[in-house]
């Protein structure tokens, strides 16, 4: 079955105390990207990349980090959580418009609720 | 700034009514539109999608308008359903770029 896999699906934290959502999918897209949902402001992007060893910061990277060693996982860590982390992350993936594909709708994940208190 | 723009926050509908939500762009290089469904506890998932050459997509109850001279674009649900109840987001994505970037969502409650 495609599917996009996020772990884990709930995790509260402390301040500071480094944290790591991990997302793996099986649909081979060289496309990734993270986003977070927060009320009143729909889903905004933190972090996306195009293909292995290829990542680029969104519209809110402050104090995230990811990595993309292999096609298919594509982590988000947090290195010192702080309290206005505290969100629904959301994983997605796709195929890529700039590899020719036109139709590039994203799957995504079933989401990670964190706190962070 | 936001890009693509969705003004109603909740919308509540009748089952077999139809059920339209909106969505507006700025950016007249968005070329590629898509609307999300998502329940609470899970992903958006795709629902429907237009290129910017067609003003018309349909699949099924649903149908997706595109007025690219109002940069406007609705999603229509006929007949609405219970299980059509859900947050849907609109999303944009510009000529050849692969970033999608997403209205703040309407609640849809289709009640009986």
């Amino acid at each position: 079955e495609a599917q996009v896999t996020q772990n884990p699906r709930y995790l509260i934290t402390v301040t500071g105390k480094k944290l790591t959502v991990t997302c793996s999918q099986n649909m081979n897209h060289e496309y990734m990207s993270w986003y977070r949902q927060d009320p009143g402001l729909g889903l905004r992007q933190i972090y996306y990349s195009m293909n292995v060893e290829v990542t680029d910061k969104g519209d809110v990277p402050e104090g995230y980090k990811v990595s993309r060693k292999e096609k298919r996982n594509f982590p988000l860590i947090l290195e010192s959580p702080s309290p206005n982390q505290t969100s629904l992350y959301f994983c997605a993936s796709s195929l890529s418009r700039t590899s020719g594909f036109y139709y590039n709708e994203q799957f995504f994940g079933p989401g990670t609720r964190l706190t962070v208190l | 700034d936001q890009q693509v723009k969705q003004n109603s926050p909740s919308l509540s509908v009748q089952e077999g009514r139809i059920s339209i939500l909106n969505c507006d762009y700025t950016n007249s290089m968005f070329d590629y539109f898509l609307w999300y469904k998502k329940y609470p506890a899970e992903g958006p998932t795709f629902l429907i999608s237009i290129s910017s050459i067609k003003d018309k997509n349909e699949d099924g109850r649903f149908t997706v308008f595109l007025n690219k001279s109002a940069k406007h674009l609705s999603l229509h649900i006929v007949p609405s359903q219970p299980g059509d109840s859900a947050v849907y987001f609109c999303a944009a994505s510009r000529i050849n770029t692969d970033k999608l970037i997403f209205g703040t969502g309407t609640r849809l409650q289709v009640f009986p």
